[in-house]
């Protein structure tokens, strides 16, 4: 069975970058069946895609955090990563990763990692 | 502001019947993406409730339904339980090459 764990610093001073880990258990992360994705959801809110990964390497991002993410992939760890430079609270809130899977017309994601809160502090 | 809309909450009493809609546009949903639901319990991950619109991952009960016609969705609870409890949250793709989240919507069992 698949399984998702989320890894990195709970706290991240503003200006700074967010690193974020995502361990995968169960399978491989080099599985033509999967996409691997990172979702955040700030306190009290809802839910928003940050980007995704293929093992080959290819990504795409949410136009609206593009400029500031960068996802990468670790195939000899069963890892990928998330990078999000020059965070501000705004950023606050917990990040989860997740297994995307397709029909052809359309991404879902199963499973999820249990998400790890991360806090913009000074 | 999310691209597909939810309201805000529902309720129900145990043993009624709910319904949550997810209203999109001509660029997600009415492009014919698929839609996609999840139901998080309070301080716990999203769960997959719904795939592909319609259809049911293993374990989840037959009580969940999903059903999509032109740029909406609805996600339907029947015999409504305690612990059906939780927010929902349906999912589609963009044709601005995003994949979109409604809003998320608050079940309260009465």
């Amino acid at each position: 069975q698949l399984q998702l764990q989320e890894s990195g610093p709970g706290l991240v001073k503003p200006s700074e970058t967010l690193s974020l880990t995502c361990t995968v258990s169960g399978g491989s992360i080099s599985s033509s069946s999967y996409y691997w994705g990172w979702i955040r959801q700030p306190p009290g809110k809802g839910l928003e895609w940050i980007g995704s990964i293929y093992y080959s390497g290819s990504t795409y991002y949410n136009p609206s955090l593009k400029s500031r993410v960068t996802i990468s992939v670790d195939t000899s760890k069963n890892q990928f990563s998330l990078k999000l430079s020059s965070v501000t609270a705004a950023d606050t809130a917990v990040y989860y990763c997740g297994g995307q899977s397709t029909s052809g017309v359309g991404w879902w994601f199963d499973p999820w990692g249990q998400g790890t809160l991360v806090t913009v502090s000074s | 502001q999310s691209v597909l809309t939810q309201p805000p909450s529902v309720s129900g009493a145990p043993g009624q019947r709910v319904t949550i809609s997810c209203t999109g546009s001509s660029s997600n949903i009415g492009a014919g993406y698929d839609v996609h639901w999840y139901q998080q319990l309070p301080g716990t991950a999203p769960k997959l409730l719904i795939y592909g619109n319609s259809n049911r991952p293993s374990g989840v009960p037959d009580r969940f339904s999903g059903s999509k016609s032109g740029t909406s969705a609805s996600l339907a609870i029947t015999g409504l339980q305690a612990e059906d409890e939780a927010d929902y949250y349906c999912q589609s793709y963009d044709s601005s090459l995003t994949l979109v989240f409604g809003g998320g919507t608050k079940l309260t069992v009465l």
